[in-house]
């Protein structure tokens, strides 16, 4: 079974554009979550998608949002870029019901100059 | 909410040796323990877990203990190796429907 995946790996953007990030899950995990990681810090979760609804959420302000399609995939948006969201974002699935394990992608390493 | 503390932040030790690295959650009602090694550059991987109906589970040379009443958990990796460094992280979740919430991590370095 394929793993969660992410796209795209590495993003330059700049101080004020907006990003979006994808994140596919693994096949027939329905739910999605997203973290972001800098550099000494830990995982800081953003948001929680399960059945196109956002079900948990971080402390993150509201240009970082996120969404969930039919088929579980999950996009990430940031807008108003500023240099403090340069981190690697983390996306991670996992079954639905009783499904307790949760799987990370690659990341996406984002960059804002 | 629920907090999840993690100590040692580092920890350094001589291939060979053991490490153990220990984690406290508040809320009671956790019932799942998952235990994560992210190498540098990588992503997280989940290595071993526990739920609240066990108290010891083991995998080779890793091992997790629960102790529900102190409401804390360890991770215990014997006859370490350089490869075993990276940073760990613990987490602790309600139910399925909950976020997970995660640990602020241990650096764990192997000295050959």
């Amino acid at each position: 079974k394929a793993g969660v995946t992410q796209t795209p790996r590495y993003l330059i953007k700049t101080r004020g554009q907006q990003v979006t990030l994808s994140c596919s899950p693994i096949s027939g995990h329905r739910s999605v979550s997203w973290y972001q990681q800098t550099p000494g810090q830990g995982l800081q979760f953003l948001f929680e998608y399960f059945s196109e609804t956002q079900r948990n959420k971080g402390n993150f302000p509201g240009r970082f949002s996120g969404r969930q399609f039919s088929n579980s995939r999950s996009e990430m948006n940031v807008s108003t870029l500023e240099l403090g969201d340069s981190a690697l974002y983390l996306c991670a699935s996992r079954l639905a019901g009783d499904g307790y394990e949760q799987y990370f992608g690659p990341g996406t390493r984002l960059t804002v100059t | 909410g629920e907090n999840v503390e993690q100590h040692p932040s580092t920890l350094s030790v001589q291939e060979g040796d053991s490490a153990v690295i220990k984690c406290t959650y508040s809320d009671s009602a956790s019932n799942y323990f998952p235990w994560y090694k992210q190498e540098l550059g990588k992503r997280p991987q989940l290595i071993i877990d526990i739920r609240s109906n066990v108290g010891e589970k083991k995998d080779q040379r890793i091992a997790v203990t629960l102790n529900k009443t102190a409401k804390h958990f360890s991770l215990h990796i014997t006859e370490t190796q350089p490869e075993d460094s990276a940073v760990y992280f613990c987490a602790a979740l309600k139910t399925s429907y909950d976020k997970v919430i995660f640990g602020p991590g241990t650096s764990l370095s192997v000295i050959p």
